[in-house]
């Protein structure tokens, strides 16, 4: 069974804050790391496939950095708005093809 | 609208049922998947598909059995279902296999599924 960790299980932010969020995953027989964005209601949507150390991924306010050496990965969001509101999962991939989600970040941004 | 569709959206079904989950991407994706995500767990891959050949079966129960005839279509038969296998249960597709660099996932509504 692999561990992946997210943290904190959930975070309630005003708009205009910024914010970040962790997911750590087994340092070994790293693949892949996913990031994906659910919102209540709604399919689940991939912000980030991260393969490399070290990578940095943006799209619009949000990014993400990625340290496979030390199994962590971090998701920053730069003025939070309240269309951010959503349960942030992240998903580690080993070399052998298997996938493990973690249990989420529900980001709640007050107006 | 992510161009992956899903029939039914809800389904009821009692344990001694057979069913059918469907799943159709317009999208031109080579790869399918079908998850699942049952109530205070985490999301679980169930099958992958890569040019209608499964790829991968994370330990699924022989009572779930996936069927890929090409690559646009993914079906999920159901039959002798336990109540704990009610979920709600996601298909997704992508242009190539998870993981491959710069590869995104499109996930399509799900089908809620209920087991009496």
């Amino acid at each position: 069974i692999l561990n992946v960790e997210q943290s904190p299980q959930s975070l309630h932010v005003q708009e205009g804050d910024s914010t970040n969020f962790t997911c750590s995953f087994p340092s070994s027989n790293f693949y892949a790391l996913h990031w994906y964005r659910w919102e209540t209601a709604k399919s689940p949507e991939a912000l980030f496939v991260m393969t490399l150390n070290g990578d940095e991924k943006k799209k619009g306010r949000i990014s993400a950095t990625l340290n496979t050496k030390e199994g962590y990965s971090y998701l920053y969001i730069k003025g939070s708005q309240p269309e951010d509101s959503a349960t942030y999962l992240c998903a580690f991939r080993t070399n052998a093809g298997k996938s493990t989600f973690g249990d989420g970040t529900t980001l709640t941004v007050k107006p | 609208e992510t161009g992956v569709t899903q029939t039914p959206r809800h389904l009821v079904m009692g344990m001694t049922n057979k069913k059918s989950l469907k799943c159709e991407q317009h999208l031109g994706h080579n790869a399918m998947y079908w998850y699942k995500q049952s109530a205070k767990k985490p999301l679980e891959l169930m099958f992958v598909y890569n040019f209608k050949e499964q790829t991968e079966n994370n330990s699924v129960p022989s009572r779930f059995s996936p069927e890929c005839p090409n690559s646009s279509h993914l079906f999920l038969h159901l039959h002798t279902l336990q109540p704990e296998d009610s979920a709600l249960y996601l298909c997704a597709s992508s242009q190539d296999l998870l993981g491959s660099r710069g590869n995104e996932q499109f996930f399509g509504p799900g089908t809620r599924l209920t087991v009496l």
